[in-house]
């Protein structure tokens, strides 16, 4: 079956500070995408970034980027800078068929 | 505003009492989805849409919820006779079924039954 895991419930990091938020998976399937979103108290979803199984790079958007170890299956969000207005929950996906099944996702607080 | 919209923001309704939420995707978006999300967990797929087809269905979705999407644009999701485990945030996302597939998401509608 199908799984996203996220161990990490809660995560502190000082302004400026890099940070990673871990994700591992579960799939028997050789063609999947691994997303991250981001969910501040507003409650919408926003997305981060996205990693295919087949891409030989890791994924980069501005201070954002995907530590993707294919054969560990974890798909790692690392924030660079971290900015007072990262704090909020986080959420990795996985695509399965045409849906996105989610993690249980790690709050992070950024002080300053 | 041209993202997802979702109406209500907040209800608050009785037990046994139907309650409607209401979703307006992205325009140009033919897939639209519903999730719940409970308190402190992710976002679970109940149902979506290609256009006003309804092409899959969770088994969380008991017969005591209905999603409809008529014209292929708006989408509505209603529940019957409502229980407290029915208090839940939820989700609506669109997508255009190209690019890798990700969801764009609105505020959410979060329900609260006494």
């Amino acid at each position: 079956a199908q799984k996203i895991t996220q161990t990490q419930p809660g995560m502190f990091v000082q302004e400026k500070e890099a940070v990673t938020l871990d994700c591992t998976y579960d799939t028997s399937d050789p063609s999947y995408g691994l997303f991250w979103y981001k969910q501040p108290s507003s409650g919408e979803m926003i997305f981060l970034i996205y990693q295919g199984s087949y891409d030989q790079q890791n994924a980069t958007e501005g201070r954002y980027s995907l530590n993707f170890q294919k054969a560990r299956k974890s798909a790692n969000l690392v924030i660079s800078a971290s900015q007072l207005g990262d704090s909020a929950m986080y959420f990795c996906a996985m695509r399965r068929t045409d849906k996105l099944i989610f993690g249980t996702g790690t709050r992070l607080q950024v002080f300053p | 505003d041209t993202g997802v919209s979702q109406n209500p923001r907040h209800k608050i309704t009785k037990r046994g009492q139907n309650v409607t939420f209401r979703c307006d995707p992205i325009s140009e978006h033919n897939r639209l989805y519903w999730y719940r999300q409970t308190l402190g967990q992710g976002p679970e797929f109940l149902t979506y849409f290609q256009n006003e087809a309804q092409l899959e269905k969770s088994r969380l979705l008991s017969d005591r919820f209905s999603a409809e999407r008529p014209k292929g644009s708006f989408s509505t999701l209603e529940i019957q006779r409502t229980e407290q485990g029915d208090s839940a945030m939820y989700l609506c996302a669109s997508t255009s079924g190209s690019s890798f597939g990700e969801l764009f998401f609105g505020e959410g509608s979060r329900l609260t039954v006494l």
